[in-house]
């Protein structure tokens, strides 16, 4: 079993809907990063959290420390939103991170 | 200041060949990463530093693989004697301390042929 488990792992909807993009964990962490990937491989941080919620634009992340899960959620979805998103965890001993699998999210018109 | 940079974006190299990737990490940043990422897989750790000191290698940077920052600014990855094996994207990243956010660079994207 993986230590970070992202679900779902393809994901396609419609503009304007609401999306959620789950990561659970099984490793004490010191904080958790959702990151941004598009096709040219570009790796760009989203948030990072070590406790309960933060806000940018259309973006919210949430994580639930007792229960070893983070949602990120995507308001009213635009199509330049399509990328895949990485949830990745730093350990609470070292400063490695440790990746999720990655969902791939593709917005239609 | 606008992020980590990376250059070349892309390079390829013939089999055998010495490659040198440079990162200009986030100029107050004392932490800098590297890390690998083969198609479809996440991101692999490869070596870290704080300042200039190299503090951690994974076992996937084979004696093959050097990495220097030698005024704890800027970075450069070599891989001498290169093999088809070593094709994917080389990822920076840096960041200020531990727990804060790592900030990442667009990639060396390396092709051997």
């Amino acid at each position: 079993k993986n230590e970070v488990e992202q679900s779902p792992q393809n994901l396609t909807a419609q503009e304007g809907e609401f999306i959620t993009i789950n990561c659970s964990y099984s490793v004490g962490i010191s904080a958790l990063h959702w990151l941004q990937q598009h096709p040219g491989g570009g790796i760009v941080s989203l948030f990072m959290l070590s406790s309960g919620k933060k806000k940018h634009g259309r973006l919210i992340a949430t994580i639930n420390i007792q229960e070893k899960h983070s949602s990120l959620h995507i308001t009213a979805s635009h199509p330049r939103d399509s990328a895949v998103y990485i949830c990745a965890v730093r350990l609470d001993s070292n400063y490695q991170l440790i990746w999720g699998a990655g969902t791939k999210l593709i917005i239609k018109p | 200041d606008t992020g980590v940079s990376q250059n070349p974006r892309h390079k390829i190299t013939k089999r055998g060949q010495n490659v040198t990737f440079r990162c200009d990490p986030i100029s107050e940043h004392n932490r800098l990463y590297w890390y690998r990422q083969t198609l479809g897989q996440g991101p692999e750790f490869l070596t870290y530093f704080q300042n200039e000191a190299q503090l951690e290698k994974s076992r996937l940077l084979s004696d093959r693989f050097s990495a220097e920052r030698p005024k704890g600014s800027f970075s450069t990855l070599e891989i001498q004697r290169t093999e088809q094996g070593d094709s994917a994207m080389y990822l920076c990243a840096s960041s200020l301390k531990m727990n804060t956010e790592a900030f990442f660079g667009q990639g060396t994207r390396l092709t051997v042929v």
